[in-house]
């Protein structure tokens, strides 16, 4: 899988914008980008996932360039029940990939009031 | 609640001891994974299932630990011979085939060794 570089920490107040940007220069053809969100005590839980441009849910959307070198995880209006490890995973589809992810160290997003 | 389930949520154990943890994935989830999570850091992957047939080892698990999915559904974690090195969140997540990189985790079994 992919390796990921993303910042350790950011720190945000209630209802600004957060954007968590990701960097992915090894990322394969067949490669997806999908982020994670992990409250302490807790597994980690899906967010979002994108293979280009743009992808909105009613949690976050991602941004993903052409190249697809990178991609941004934009969290709008933050609360403080935001706060938590934010983690962007690259990988394939298909019954031939294991499937297993691989996590970075992630970024640990804290929102004040 | 029709999520993955995990089985304790936490375990006290005395080095040495053997220590065994389930996991309910989502039912018709046909791929199951184990990992385990230490302070400050990401979840490691150590296995997992494609029914009830095991296709990958990390490493990462020793001879002291051994999983088992029997019929396709639950899956266990055991630990042989405790050690303090041990002590972590272990992770339990379940997916469909063809969306295997969308894994839904469980709460968590988090485990001190003493």
């Amino acid at each position: 899988l992919a390796k990921t570089t993303q910042p350790i920490s950011m720190d945000s107040y209630e209802g600004q914008e957060v954007n968590i940007t990701c960097s992915h220069n090894n990322i394969a053809t067949n490669d997806y980008i999908t982020w994670y969100q992990q409250f302490p005590s807790q597994g980690p839980r899906f967010i979002i996932q994108g293979y280009k441009t743009k992808v909105t849910n009613e949690v976050a959307s991602l941004f993903i360039p052409a190249d697809r070198k990178s991609s941004t995880l934009s969290l709008p209006r933050v609360s403080l029940s935001d706060t938590a490890v934010y983690y962007c995973l690259v990988g394939g589809r298909g019954s031939s990939n294991t499937g297993k992810l691989i996590f970075g160290q992630g970024t640990t997003l804290q929102v004040k009031p | 609640d029709t999520g993955v389930s995990q089985d304790p949520r936490h375990k006290i154990t005395k080095r040495g001891q053997n220590v065994t943890f389930r996991c309910d994935p989502i039912s018709e989830h046909n791929r199951l994974y184990w990992y385990r999570q230490t302070l400050g850091q990401g979840p490691e992957f150590l296995t997992y299932f494609q029914n009830e047939a095991q296709l990958e080892k990390s490493r990462l698990l020793s001879d002291r630990f051994s999983a088992e999915r029997p019929k396709g559904s639950f899956s266990t974690l055991e630990i042989q011979r405790t050690e303090q090195g041990d002590s972590a969140m272990y992770l339990c997540a379940s997916s469909l085939t063809e969306k295997q990189e969308t894994q839904y985790f469980g709460p968590g079994t988090r485990l001190l060794v003493l």
